[in-house]
């Protein structure tokens, strides 16, 4: 375990469903990320929250609704989603505003249906 | 624009040998750079890290390279080991665009007994 923890690990949803997706870090990290993975790209940055403030949104469709409670757990809210959203998605977190990695977990494998 | 891009999406070497794994990227501002080992079913892992005061920075079995005027970056993995299979990612960090990391695609290594 790397200290961040995401649940579901898999979830297969059909495209009128909503479901969240969450994640949960307790290593005193203030920032904490979303970012997408499909096969054969790399890593696209979805959202980023400082200090439970959402400081980006990378042109994300609004069928995507991140939310941040506080500073150790971030939620990715899903609706009418649509088969090509079908991909991992992984949470990361760090200390904001250091010059440091992030800390990823192990993800969500999201298949639309 | 930025990106940060790998010069090959596969590389298969024999157990033992060395393995180098090439980046570029494109924002001359970046001013760190990480790379990170993705094993199938996880998600990303801290490898190394340097920053771009330092052209070279060594970890264990794993040697970083910076090469700031032609903007490449290099991993080198000594006597790679079937552990080592998995997708290594370069990542660069510019400060003054909010400490975000940008992935480049991976190249997938893949170690041969």
């Amino acid at each position: 375990e790397t200290g961040v923890t995401q649940t579901p690990r898999h979830l297969v949803m059909g495209m009128t469903n909503k479901k969240s997706l969450k994640c949960e870090q307790h290593l005193g990290h203030n920032a904490m990320y979303w970012y997408k993975q499909s096969a054969k790209k790399p890593l696209e940055l979805m959202f980023v929250y400082n200090f439970k403030e959402q400081t980006e949104n990378n042109s994300v469709p609004s069928r995507f609704s991140p939310e941040c409670p506080n500073s150790s757990h971030l939620f990715l809210h899903l609706h009418t989603l649509q088969p090509e959203d079908s991909a991992l998605y992984l949470c990361a977190s760090s200390r904001a505003s250091d010059r440091e990695g992030y800390t990823f977990g192990s993800g969500t494998r999201l298949t639309v249906v | 624009g930025e990106s940060v891009g790998l010069h090959l999406p596969t590389l298969s070497v024999q157990e033992g040998d060395n393995s180098i794994i090439n980046c570029a990227y494109s924002n001359s501002a970046s001013d760190y750079f990480i790379w990170y080992k993705q094993e199938s079913g996880k998600g990303p892992q801290f490898i190394i890290d340097i920053r771009s005061n330092m052209d070279k920075r060594q970890g264990q079995r794993v040697t970083v390279l910076l090469n700031k005027t032609v903007k490449h970056l290099s991993l080198q993995i000594a006597a790679t080991q079937p552990g080592d299979s998995a997708v290594y990612f370069c990542a660069d960090r510019f400060y003054n665009q909010g400490g975000k990391l940008i992935f480049g695609q991976g190249t997938e290594l893949s170690v041969k007994p």
